[in-house]
């Protein structure tokens, strides 16, 4: 089964750091991008990050750009974000998806099943 | 960076009743657009991609038509499992925008 599995969330001051993580099982991670999206609470769905399947091409929000950085871990089939200098508007539930790619369409399946971060003093 | 619409935002129907979601680009994406859906506490799950093609496992009371900036998600007769939050993505150009999201309740 395909699966993926984010841990790493919590209550953190506003300026501090978090790193998020996502584990992938069920398939090949080394062969996909994977992406990061995030929901503010009651919100819609703002896609974060993406990573390429050898980490040569990364995108950013701008709302992000500078603060969070995605990597991966290919040998532990595994994602991550490094939140830093994190503010009250980065509060959301945090969710890993996989992209799927057929010719030139592109599209996020599955997710994960998100983790909560909330930035309060 | 391209601005997706969704209307309505929101919209009371009941069990039975055929229902369409309008999703609208801010400059034309061709057929490069997905569908979601997102019940209460739970991760969006794909539905449709490229514009018109059912994810594996979907019902086919599901259906996407659209080309360009227009967009509709219909759903030909509604369940009672399928109230929830739809919402469409363009994957023409990063970033990966979505709309705001429809929120489908039961009436």
């Amino acid at each position: 089964e395909v699966q993926l599995v984010e841990s790493g969330g919590g209550l953190v001051q506003p300026g501090t750091s978090l790193r998020l993580s996502c584990a992938a099982s069920g398939f090949i991670f080394s062969s996909y991008s994977m992406n990061w999206v995030r929901q503010a609470p009651g919100k819609g769905l703002e896609w974060v990050s993406y990573i390429s399947s050898s980490s040569s091409t990364i995108y950013y929000a701008d709302s992000v750009k500078g603060r969070l950085t995605i990597s991966r871990d290919n040998a532990k089939n595994s994602l991550y974000l490094q939140m830093n200098n994190l503010r009250a508007e980065d509060t959301a539930v945090y969710y890993c998806a996989r992209e799927e790619v057929y010719g030139d369409y592109d599209w996020f399946d599955p997710w994960g099943q998100g983790t909560l971060v909330t930035v309060s003093s | 960076d391209i601005q997706m619409t969704q209307s309505p935002s929101s919209l009371s129907a009941s069990v039975g009743d055929r229902v369409t979601i309008t999703c609208r680009a801010s400059q034309s994406i061709s057929g490069y657009l997905n569908w979601y859906q997102q019940k209460p506490g739970k991760a969006p799950k794909l539905l449709i991609y490229p514009a018109s093609s059912l994810q594996s496992g979907v019902p086919s009371r599901f259906s996407g038509s659209g080309s360009g900036t227009d967009f509709t998600l219909t759903i030909s007769s509604l369940q009672p499992e399928d109230f929830a939050t739809y919402y469409c993505q363009q994957n023409y150009i990063a970033p990966r925008t979505f709309g705001q999201g429809t929120k489908l309740e039961i009436k």
